[in-house]
């Protein structure tokens, strides 16, 4: 079993289109994040999530909106869909907050906004 | 501003060669990681280093802890093709609990 899934893998669609991406953990884990990577590689923190709580939340558009509906779910829903959204989303999940020692990622959604 | 610069972007060396990987800031950090990610996948974390000066051992990777924390290197011995990939260095600064900062990432390719 998959230790950090995320769905879908490909995602293409319209400028100004709503989607959503998926993830789950069940490594049991109390904290979950979403990472966005760009096209030169660089990894970078959005969102995370502990216990289903909002911990940290960087300058992110407020069309991205994360939603975990419990600990071993983390979404995250982004509206009005832009070029720029363009990008690979990670999620990933720990032990707790502060257990950035063991940093678990799911395989990535590929997002292409045309 | 990138916090985390690593050097060289890219490196392609033939099966058999050493390789080292840098990264640097200015920043001090409370504890620092690499990892590995290959295409189509998340990145694997391969080690933690916590203390200035720690040296840590992978098998053929040996992994750098700068005395002042504000560096690291990763040094490939005998480099296989099955070490392909984007290696990517990850500190927590202090002072910021829970963030995570990612380096621009080293891309290294071993050809037969």
């Amino acid at each position: 079993d998959t230790a950090v899934s995320q769905t879908p893998k490909y995602l293409v669609t319209q400028m100004g289109n709503d989607k959503s991406i998926k993830c789950e953990q069940n490594l049991g884990h109390d904290t979950m994040y979403w990472y966005k990577q760009d096209s030169k590689k660089f990894l970078k923190i959005m969102f995370s999530y502990n216990n289903k709580e909002l911990i940290i939340n960087e300058t992110v558009p407020n069309r991205f909106s994360p939603k975990s509906p419990d600990k071993a779910h983390l979404n995250l829903h982004i509206n009005s869909l832009e070029l720029g959204d363009s990008a690979v989303y990670f999620c990933a999940s720990s032990q707790n907050p502060h257990d950035n020692e063991k940093l678990f990622f799911g395989s990535g959604t590929q997002l292409s906004v045309l | 501003t990138q916090l985390l610069e690593q050097s060289p972007q890219f490196l392609s060396i033939q099966e058999g060669e050493n390789l080292t990987v840098y990264c640097n800031s200015s920043s001090v950090f409370s504890s620092l990681q690499w990892y590995r990610q290959e295409p189509g996948e998340g990145p694997v974390l391969l080690v933690t280093v916590v203390t200035g000066g720690e040296v840590k051992k992978l098998k053929r990777l040996t992994f750098q802890f700068g005395d002042a924390r504000k560096d690291s290197s990763l040094h490939i011995t005998a480099a296989q093709p099955g070490d392909t990939g984007l290696y990517l260095c990850a500190g927590e600064i202090t002072g910021t609990a829970s963030k995570l900062t990612f380096g621009t990432g080293t891309r290294l390719q071993v050809t037969l």
